[in-house]
């Protein structure tokens, strides 16, 4: 079956370190790739999407994930965390045509003073 | 202002009575969907809709309805709740059913079954 796996369900960084949240995908044919965040409290946000033009995308509030057919992986990064990005972060992938995103279980951001 | 509304935002309800949850979008949005978010397993989809009458059922479908009367409104309808439907739902919207369309999340309804 199709499936999207995101490695950890928190991850923890102090602030100002390196951010990289994990997302794999199962799918022979690439496919659509989606980062969502979720604030606390709230619904969820785009922060960026692979749609088959560039291999590194770039999304909101400096966040950037790159699409890596080979590894079947579009990880989330971010050079510098700030205390802003503790939330929850989503990771899905349309990979056919039946109307329907998969998501992953999502990855919890914890920041550290 | 662009927005997807759900109503309430918070429900705290016993098993069987009937109950509804409304959503509302006003970006003239054709692909409307709802989600039920649980811990440690994402978000699933319950029901989604194309258009206006066209709706189709999600993976997770038992126990609830859907109705699209009209283009904006897409309504979640749980006929005899039970207290494994307690969970926090999500409406969402998008241009199209398109496989690169950006979906537009409602702030959610947490629900609860006792």
């Amino acid at each position: 079956a199709q499936s999207v796996t995101q490695l950890g369900s928190h991850v923890s960084v102090s602030e100002g370190a390196l951010v990289l949240l994990r997302c794999n995908y199962s799918s022979s044919v690439p496919p659509y790739l989606f980062w969502y965040v979720q604030y606390p409290n709230q619904g969820l946000q785009l922060l960026l999407k692979y749609t088959s033009a560039a291999t590194l995308v770039k999304g909101i509030n400096g966040f950037e994930a790159e699409f890596k057919k080979s590894e079947t992986s579009f990880h989330l990064t971010k050079p510098s965390a700030h205390m802003s990005d503790a939330a929850e972060y989503f990771c899905a992938a349309y990979m056919d045509s039946n109307y329907q995103l998969i998501w992953g279980a999502g990855t919890k951001l914890i920041i550290k003073p | 202002e662009a927005q997807v509304t759900q109503n309430p935002r918070y429900l705290i309800t016993v098993t069987g009575k009937k109950l509804t949850v409304t959503c509302s979008q006003n970006m003239n949005h054709e692909y409307m969907s709802w989600y039920r978010q649980d811990p440690g397993l994402g978000l699933r989809q319950i029901y989604y809709s194309m258009n206006v009458e066209v709706t189709d059922k999600g993976d997770v479908p038992e126990g609830y309805k859907v109705s699209r009367k009209e283009k904006r409104n897409f309504p979640l309808i749980l006929e005899s709740p039970s207290p494994n439907q307690t969970s926090l739902y999500f409406c969402a919207s998008s241009l199209g059913g398109g496989s690169t369309d950006t979906q537009y999340f409602g702030p959610g309804t947490r629900l609860t079954v006792l």
